[in-house]
């Protein structure tokens, strides 16, 4: 198994630009989720999913959307980046107790 | 929101010296995660606790659901266990992280 796979690990953005943030996983896990990361304020969470076609907000989702079409993707929607929006995303599954992470991906909005 | 609080912030130790996170949280929970962030960044999971006590090798977590407390030990530190450990506290689909305890270990 893959596990947790996120792409890209790098992005640079400009104020204004879209993008999303690609998460999947193969370990047919129903509880998927992401998180930001940012210095001194410990990982947030942003949109999460319970299972296909059922995603709900975390504790900061404003600026992103979320899909969730199948069980294996779960995408991260910036549809108008922000510098705000600098930060590590982390995309995450859960299974028996157990999270398992993406690598992150590190993204800066000029 | 649950707030998580986690101490120390940084620590510092020895070689062999024996370890104490502390984490505390404000709202009842049903289950309370252990992670570990390596300094390339990547996050594992330690462990999952609702109750009671797990241990794993050298590391010993322990959780006190009536005082909201929870602890992850380490025993005979290694340079290697040098790393932030986050503690995040489940409430339904919910987690909430607290800020992480940065650890170096030196020889």
């Amino acid at each position: 198994n893959a596990g947790v796979t996120q792409t890209p690990k790098f992005q640079v953005l400009k104020t204004g630009q879209s993008m999303t943030l690609q998460c999947a996983q193969d370990m047919n896990h129903e509880y998927m989720s992401w998180y930001r990361q940012d210095p001194g304020m410990g990982l947030r969470l942003i949109h999460y999913s319970v299972g296909a076609g059922i995603t709900d907000q975390g504790e900061v989702p404003n600026g992103y959307n979320v899909s969730r079409s199948t069980t294996e993707d779960f995408p991260l929607r910036l549809l108008s980046a922000a510098p705000s929006q600098t930060s590590v995303y982390f995309c995450a599954s859960i299974y028996g107790g157990e999270q398992f992470f993406g690598p992150g991906t590190r993204l800066t909005v000029l | 929101k649950n707030e998580v609080e986690q101490s120390p912030q940084n620590l510092t130790a020895q070689e062999g010296e024996f370890i104490t996170i502390n984490c505390s949280y404000s709202v009842g929970i049903s289950a309370l995660h252990w992670l570990q962030q390596h300094p390339g960044g990547g996050i594992v999971s330690l462990f999952m606790l609702s109750s009671g006590k797990k241990k794993h090798g050298r590391l010993i977590a322990t959780i006190n659901i009536q005082e909201k407390h929870s602890s992850l030990h380490i025993t005979a530190s290694h340079p290697r266990d040098s790393a932030v450990y986050i503690c995040a506290a489940v409430s339904g689909y919910a987690l909430n992280f607290g800020k992480g305890t940065s650890l170096l270990v030196t020889p």
